[in-house]
Order: C-alpha cells, then structure tokens, then sequence
C-alpha cells in the first residue's frame, strides 16, 4: 500500500516568505507527527494530530510555525515569514494506533532558505 | 539538552561481522525504545522496538538490548550485510505523559563487502 507521502521534496523560499508543506499520511491513521531534522542531527519533535485534534505542539520552535489537520487526514505545516534557522528537512510520519507504537516516517521536504 | 545520545557519528564493518550501535539516555522515565533506520533521501524506516519491560528483543539478524540501569541500549546486526549501509537512529519514549519520540542525532554505519 501507500506510504507516507510529503510535497513539495525540495523549497527554497527567500527569507520573510511563508512556505506551506503538505503531508498525505497512510490511510486511516490516526496520529499524525511532525518533525524538524537540522543538518547532522536527529529528528526533533514539532507537533502531534489525533484525528483532527492538535493534542501536542509543544515542540513547535515559535509562533511562526502553525499546524493543521483539518478532516484528520492531511496535514499542513505552514510556515510564515521564514528565517535562515528555519532551513531544515521537515518530516511528517504517521501510526494507526493511539499510543503510536511504530511511526512510518514520509521522505521528508527539504526546506532551504536563501 | 540531548536526552538521547549516540555518541560513534560513524562505524565501519566488514561484511559478515558483527555490527553493534549505542544508545545512551538519560531520562529514566522512558519506557519505549526503537531503532530506525534511514537511507539518503529517505525518511527513516521503522526497524526494531523494545518495551523497559524486556532486555532483550530479536528479530532476524538484528537484535535490541536494553540495560535500564546503565541507561544504554545497543542494537545487533549479525551477520551484516552491505545494504546495512545507511544511518542509524535510536528514539526513546515515555508513553505516560509523551506523543513525541526522542531521537539521537544517528550513527553512519557502513559494510564493506
């Protein structure tokens, strides 16, 4: 079946653009993550959907960074007035179960920012 | 503040070896560990899990140990093999008060055949 799929791959946004990226997780999964992956380390945590329900967005770096999930399906990070720090492979992932046991992890959008 | 921590950037093997990864941590409320695996221009791949209620989790060629005392946890590649190759990730848990998993910045492990 489908994975996790994310669009666009690759941005490059000037700085003071707002950028939107798009998550399409697996099929009747219930919990939806987003992740920040800077060069050279490993993901950190931005936010996490239950369904339609933004239970957690505690990782979510400022006020510029806003998450959606409108129908519980896809998801939305957008990002508004962008910053150099905020170039980074953003990944979304996605489990069938409440408690998340196994994420499935999308091939990430590489956000660059000039 | 790093709670997940692997401190090898990079390990090499020759093909059949032994492969071992280290994890360390240092909130002793994770109960909830896992391996990812990731290639170039990937998201990483779900590989093996185990529960603070286990030591030890197998599955084929690749195993989890789990020292709660030591907070470390390691994973077993035997044999391994060239398509190994690729980054390797710990993430840890706490599945009381958590959503979110703790991931280390990866190790680069590379077989040579």
């Amino acid at each position: 079946g489908a994975g996790v799929s994310q669009s666009p791959r690759y941005k490059v946004a000037k700085r003071g653009q707002d950028v939107a990226l798009r998550c399409d997780p697996i099929s009747g999964h219930v919990s939806l993550f987003w992740y920040q992956q800077a060069l050279g380390q490993g993901p950190e945590f931005l936010t996490y959907f239950q369904n339609e329900a933004q239970l957690d967005k505690s990782g979510l770096p400022s006020d510029r960074f806003f998450a959606e999930r409108p129908e519980g399906s896809v998801s939305t990070l957008k990002i508004q007035r962008t910053q150099q720090e905020d170039s980074a492979v953003y990944l979304c992932a996605s489990s069938p179960l409440r408690y998340h046991d196994e994420q499935y992890f999308g091939p990430g959008t590489r956000l660059t920012v000039t | 503040d790093q709670q997940v921590k692997q401190n090898s950037p990079s390990l090499s093997v020759q093909e059949g070896r032994i492969s071992i990864l280290n994890c360390d941590y240092t909130n002793s409320m994770f109960d909830y560990f896992l391996w990812y695996k990731k290639y170039p221009a990937e998201g990483p791949t779900f590989l093996i899990s185990i529960s603070s209620i286990k030591d030890k989790n197998e599955d084929g060629r690749f195993t989890v140990f789990l020292n709660k005392s030591a907070k470390h946890l390691s994973l077993h590649i035997v044999p391994s093999q060239p398509g190994d190759s690729a980054v390797y990730f710990c993430a840890a848990s706490d599945r009381a008060t958590g959503n979110q998993f703790y991931f280390g910045t990866g190790t680069s492990l590379t077989v040579i055949p």
